[in-house]
């Protein structure tokens, strides 16, 4: 299966900074179509997750273009610039290039 | 306005089975690409993607729970369903469904806890 490790597993921030996540893959998700299938999710508290980011750098429907995403390969990146402090929660990267469909572990977004 | 909703048993005994069903409105499991994923997620703990089902009735399921998953859809209800076989502690979680459009999860439900107990 693949491994998607993120990183930092816990993140501290002021209402305005901007931050970065990494989600890296023990293998590259670059399928033989030249497609890459990687995602990214916010679980706010007590709430279901939802997409934010889609085949890498594809802001999802209604997400603020505060949220970007980017990458390659086997190493992928969600920033916020300015964070508010409805963004906090969780965050999940997904992969869907190779069977089973993996999660990362998650990084958690805190008010400093 | 797309909407899924999960609902099961709540509580269920070790080696039973567990039986979801997720009722959506919004888009057809008829349409052309069209599909409903389920996931799962202990308290605290990460994301399971579990299984697939698309329009053309095409299955996916996640290998790490090996024959235990069965996926099936009602397509007129605008309903899909998750069988677990042979249940124990460790199936203890959230489930939730979502749906598959192009993009894994662009719309989720709610979720329902499950909890296996003897």
């Amino acid at each position: 299966d693949v491994v998607l490790t993120q990183t930092p597993s816990t993140l501290s921030a002021t209402i305005g900074q901007s931050v970065s996540i990494s989600c890296r893959s023990s293998q590259s998700l670059l399928d033989s179509a030249g497609n890459t299938y990687l995602y990214w999710y916010l679980q706010r508290p007590g709430q279901s997750p939802q997409l934010l980011i889609y085949l890498v750098s594809n802001l999802g429907s209604g997400v603020p273009n505060r949220f970007s995403g980017s990458g390659s390969g086997t190493d992928f990146t969600l920033k916020i610039s300015g964070v508010e402090a409805e963004d906090l929660g969780v965050y999940y990267c997904m992969q869907a290039t190779h069977a089973p469909w993996t999660f990362g572990g998650g990084t958690k977004l805190e008010l400093k | 306005q797309v909407t899924l909703k999960e609902s099961g048993p709540g509580i269920l005994q070790p080696s039973q089975t567990l039986s979801l069903t997720c009722t959506f409105s919004g888009f057809s499991l008829s349409t052309y690409g069209m599909g409903v994923g389920w996931i799962r997620q202990p308290s605290g703990k990460g994301l399971e993607w579990l299984a697939n089902i698309w329009w053309d009735d095409d299955k996916y399921y996640n290998p790490s729970l090996k024959n235990r998953l069965t996926i099936s859809k009602d397509t007129s209800n605008n309903q899909a369903f998750l069988k677990i076989t042979n249940v124990d502690t460790a199936d203890t979680a959230t489930y939730y469904c979502a749906r598959i459009w192009n993009t894994p999860g662009d719309y989720w439900g709610q979720g329902v806890m499950v909890t296996v107990s003897s």
